[in-house]
Protein backbone atom coordinates (compact mmCIF):
# COMPACT_ATOMS: atom_id res chain seq x y z
CA UNK A 1 0.00 0.00 0.00
CA UNK A 2 1.68 3.37 -1.00
CA UNK A 3 1.05 6.04 1.55
CA UNK A 4 1.17 9.74 0.85
CA UNK A 5 3.71 10.29 -1.86
CA UNK A 6 5.58 14.02 -2.47
CA UNK A 7 7.15 14.86 -5.12
CA UNK A 8 9.78 16.87 -5.37
CA UNK A 9 11.60 15.57 -2.39
CA UNK A 10 13.95 18.70 -3.05
CA UNK A 11 13.68 21.86 -5.16
CA UNK A 12 16.02 24.92 -5.76
CA UNK A 13 14.64 27.94 -7.26
CA UNK A 14 16.20 31.53 -7.28
CA UNK A 15 14.15 34.74 -6.15
CA UNK A 16 11.15 35.41 -8.34
CA UNK A 17 10.73 32.09 -9.52
CA UNK A 18 8.00 29.36 -9.42
CA UNK A 19 7.78 26.65 -7.22
CA UNK A 20 4.94 23.73 -7.95
CA UNK A 21 4.76 20.91 -4.62
CA UNK A 22 2.62 17.83 -5.34
CA UNK A 23 1.38 15.44 -3.45
CA UNK A 24 -0.93 12.16 -4.20
CA UNK A 25 -2.62 10.90 -1.04
CA UNK A 26 -2.87 7.61 0.09
CA UNK A 27 -5.21 5.74 -1.89
CA UNK A 28 -8.88 6.25 -1.22
CA UNK A 29 -8.20 9.30 1.26
CA UNK A 30 -10.22 12.55 -0.16
CA UNK A 31 -8.81 14.75 2.53
CA UNK A 32 -5.65 16.66 1.85
CA UNK A 33 -3.58 18.92 3.89
CA UNK A 34 -0.79 21.31 3.83
CA UNK A 35 1.84 22.08 6.17
CA UNK A 36 5.03 24.43 6.80
CA UNK A 37 8.16 23.78 8.64
CA UNK A 38 10.28 25.95 9.48
CA UNK A 39 13.25 25.04 10.72
CA UNK A 40 13.50 25.50 14.80
CA UNK A 41 9.71 25.45 14.55
CA UNK A 42 6.35 23.10 14.98
CA UNK A 43 5.18 22.53 11.79
CA UNK A 44 2.12 25.26 10.78
CA UNK A 45 -1.12 24.26 9.16
CA UNK A 46 -1.76 25.90 5.68
CA UNK A 47 -4.63 24.29 4.09
CA UNK A 48 -7.47 21.89 4.12
CA UNK A 49 -8.57 20.61 0.53
CA UNK A 50 -10.97 17.94 -0.50
CA UNK A 51 -11.68 17.24 -4.26
CA UNK A 52 -12.25 20.09 -6.12
CA UNK A 53 -12.66 22.25 -2.89
CA UNK A 54 -10.56 24.49 -0.81
CA UNK A 55 -12.35 23.89 2.73
CA UNK A 56 -10.18 25.81 4.72
CA UNK A 57 -7.02 28.17 3.67
CA UNK A 58 -7.02 30.31 6.66
CA UNK A 59 -3.21 29.12 7.38
CA UNK A 60 -1.82 30.00 3.99
CA UNK A 61 -0.50 33.42 2.84
CA UNK A 62 -2.65 35.93 0.69
CA UNK A 63 -0.51 36.29 -1.50
CA UNK A 64 1.93 34.36 -3.65
CA UNK A 65 0.16 31.01 -2.71
CA UNK A 66 -2.24 28.59 -3.69
CA UNK A 67 -3.62 25.13 -3.50
CA UNK A 68 -5.77 23.09 -5.67
CA UNK A 69 -6.69 19.25 -5.24
CA UNK A 70 -8.15 18.51 -8.69
CA UNK A 71 -10.82 15.89 -9.76
CA UNK A 72 -8.49 13.59 -11.19
CA UNK A 73 -4.49 13.85 -10.11
CA UNK A 74 -2.48 15.05 -7.49
CA UNK A 75 -3.25 18.26 -4.81
CA UNK A 76 -0.49 20.83 -6.03
CA UNK A 77 0.89 23.47 -3.48
CA UNK A 78 2.01 26.66 -5.77
CA UNK A 79 4.34 29.40 -4.56
CA UNK A 80 4.79 31.97 -7.13
CA UNK A 81 7.80 34.54 -7.17
CA UNK A 82 9.60 32.30 -4.37
CA UNK A 83 11.26 34.34 -1.72
CA UNK A 84 14.16 33.30 0.39
CA UNK A 85 11.52 33.17 3.29
CA UNK A 86 10.13 30.55 1.65
CA UNK A 87 12.51 27.90 1.92
CA UNK A 88 11.22 24.83 4.16
CA UNK A 89 9.71 21.76 4.21
CA UNK A 90 6.62 21.20 3.28
CA UNK A 91 4.48 18.44 4.33
CA UNK A 92 1.18 17.14 3.04
CA UNK A 93 -1.49 14.76 4.89
CA UNK A 94 -4.26 12.81 4.16
CA UNK A 95 -7.06 11.44 5.84
CA UNK A 96 -10.24 9.01 4.43
CA UNK A 97 -12.36 11.31 6.32
CA UNK A 98 -12.97 13.14 9.41
CA UNK A 99 -11.07 10.34 11.48
CA UNK A 100 -8.12 12.28 13.77
CA UNK A 101 -5.73 10.54 12.23
CA UNK A 102 -3.53 11.84 9.17
CA UNK A 103 -0.94 10.17 7.21
CA UNK A 104 2.32 12.42 6.39
CA UNK A 105 4.13 12.59 3.47
CA UNK A 106 8.12 12.95 3.41
CA UNK A 107 8.20 16.28 2.39
CA UNK A 108 9.02 18.39 -0.29
CA UNK A 109 12.10 20.79 1.05
CA UNK A 110 12.37 23.74 -0.89
CA UNK A 111 15.63 26.06 -1.32
CA UNK A 112 15.24 29.48 -1.95
CA UNK A 113 18.64 30.98 -3.58
CA UNK B 1 3.48 32.44 19.11
CA UNK B 2 3.94 28.73 19.79
CA UNK B 3 0.49 27.97 21.21
CA UNK B 4 2.04 24.84 22.23
CA UNK B 5 5.28 24.75 24.60
CA UNK B 6 6.79 21.88 24.41
CA UNK B 7 9.59 20.99 26.94
CA UNK B 8 13.01 20.76 27.08
CA UNK B 9 14.00 21.48 23.93
CA UNK B 10 16.56 18.86 23.37
CA UNK B 11 17.03 15.82 25.88
CA UNK B 12 20.13 13.08 25.55
CA UNK B 13 20.21 10.30 27.66
CA UNK B 14 21.71 7.17 28.01
CA UNK B 15 20.05 3.92 26.94
CA UNK B 16 18.33 2.48 29.59
CA UNK B 17 17.38 5.62 30.94
CA UNK B 18 13.73 7.19 31.72
CA UNK B 19 12.50 10.33 29.92
CA UNK B 20 9.09 12.69 30.11
CA UNK B 21 8.82 15.18 27.57
CA UNK B 22 6.43 17.91 28.92
CA UNK B 23 3.12 19.51 26.14
CA UNK B 24 1.65 22.40 27.56
CA UNK B 25 -0.62 25.33 26.40
CA UNK B 26 -3.11 27.77 28.10
CA UNK B 27 -5.57 26.76 25.70
CA UNK B 28 -7.91 23.87 25.70
CA UNK B 29 -7.77 21.36 23.21
CA UNK B 30 -10.79 18.68 22.59
CA UNK B 31 -7.97 16.09 21.74
CA UNK B 32 -4.15 15.81 21.45
CA UNK B 33 -1.43 13.91 19.24
CA UNK B 34 1.84 12.71 20.05
CA UNK B 35 4.14 12.47 16.07
CA UNK B 36 7.42 11.31 15.87
CA UNK B 37 9.68 12.55 13.36
CA UNK B 38 12.97 11.37 12.16
CA UNK B 39 15.50 13.16 9.98
CA UNK B 40 14.27 13.64 6.27
CA UNK B 41 10.79 12.04 6.64
CA UNK B 42 6.87 13.08 7.97
CA UNK B 43 5.84 12.81 11.33
CA UNK B 44 3.91 9.70 12.16
CA UNK B 45 1.55 9.31 14.63
CA UNK B 46 2.36 7.95 18.13
CA UNK B 47 -1.48 8.47 20.06
CA UNK B 48 -4.20 10.73 20.37
CA UNK B 49 -5.53 10.98 23.60
CA UNK B 50 -8.86 12.44 23.95
CA UNK B 51 -10.73 12.67 27.67
CA UNK B 52 -9.18 14.60 30.40
CA UNK B 53 -6.79 12.68 32.90
CA UNK B 54 -6.39 9.80 30.10
CA UNK B 55 -3.31 8.02 30.25
CA UNK B 56 -2.40 5.35 27.09
CA UNK B 57 0.39 3.18 26.96
CA UNK B 58 2.12 1.96 23.44
CA UNK B 59 5.23 -0.48 24.98
CA UNK B 60 7.62 1.66 27.13
CA UNK B 61 5.48 4.82 25.77
CA UNK B 62 3.43 6.53 28.71
CA UNK B 63 0.76 9.02 27.13
CA UNK B 64 -0.95 11.00 29.62
CA UNK B 65 -3.47 13.97 29.01
CA UNK B 66 -4.25 16.59 31.71
CA UNK B 67 -7.18 17.20 33.66
CA UNK B 68 -8.03 20.17 32.25
CA UNK B 69 -6.85 19.00 28.93
CA UNK B 70 -4.06 21.94 28.28
CA UNK B 71 -1.24 20.23 28.29
CA UNK B 72 -0.06 17.06 28.13
CA UNK B 73 3.57 14.83 28.82
CA UNK B 74 5.00 11.64 27.20
CA UNK B 75 7.17 9.47 29.06
CA UNK B 76 9.62 6.84 28.10
CA UNK B 77 10.93 4.21 29.96
CA UNK B 78 14.02 2.20 29.73
CA UNK B 79 14.84 4.20 26.58
CA UNK B 80 16.86 2.98 23.65
CA UNK B 81 18.88 4.50 20.36
CA UNK B 82 15.20 3.30 18.27
CA UNK B 83 13.99 6.12 20.29
CA UNK B 84 15.80 8.90 19.43
CA UNK B 85 13.81 11.37 17.26
CA UNK B 86 12.02 14.75 17.68
CA UNK B 87 8.57 14.12 19.34
CA UNK B 88 6.00 16.45 18.67
CA UNK B 89 2.71 17.16 20.27
CA UNK B 90 -0.43 18.89 18.01
CA UNK B 91 -3.59 19.90 19.74
CA UNK B 92 -6.45 19.64 17.90
CA UNK B 93 -9.56 22.45 18.34
CA UNK B 94 -11.52 23.75 15.39
CA UNK B 95 -11.17 20.16 13.04
CA UNK B 96 -8.99 17.27 13.27
CA UNK B 97 -6.62 17.66 10.38
CA UNK B 98 -5.86 21.06 11.69
CA UNK B 99 -3.28 20.72 13.95
CA UNK B 100 -1.99 22.87 16.71
CA UNK B 101 2.19 21.38 16.96
CA UNK B 102 4.58 22.38 19.29
CA UNK B 103 7.95 23.43 18.57
CA UNK B 104 9.29 19.43 19.23
CA UNK B 105 11.80 17.83 21.41
CA UNK B 106 14.22 16.49 20.02
CA UNK B 107 15.88 13.23 22.31
CA UNK B 108 18.63 11.04 21.47
CA UNK B 109 19.29 8.06 23.16
CA UNK B 110 22.86 6.61 23.29
CA UNK B 111 24.08 3.04 23.54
Amino acid sequence: NAGVMQNPRHLVRRRGQEARLRCSPVKGHSHVYWYRQLPEEGLKFMVYLQKENIIDESGMPKERFSAEFPKEGPSILRIQQVVRGDSAAYFCASSPGLTGELFFGEGSRLTVL
Amino acid sequence: TQLLEQSPQFLSIQEGENLTVYCNSSSVFSSLQWYRQEPGEGPVLLVTVVTGGEVKKLKRLTFQFGDARKDSSLHITAAQPGDTGLYLCAGVRDSWGKLQFGAGTQVVVTP
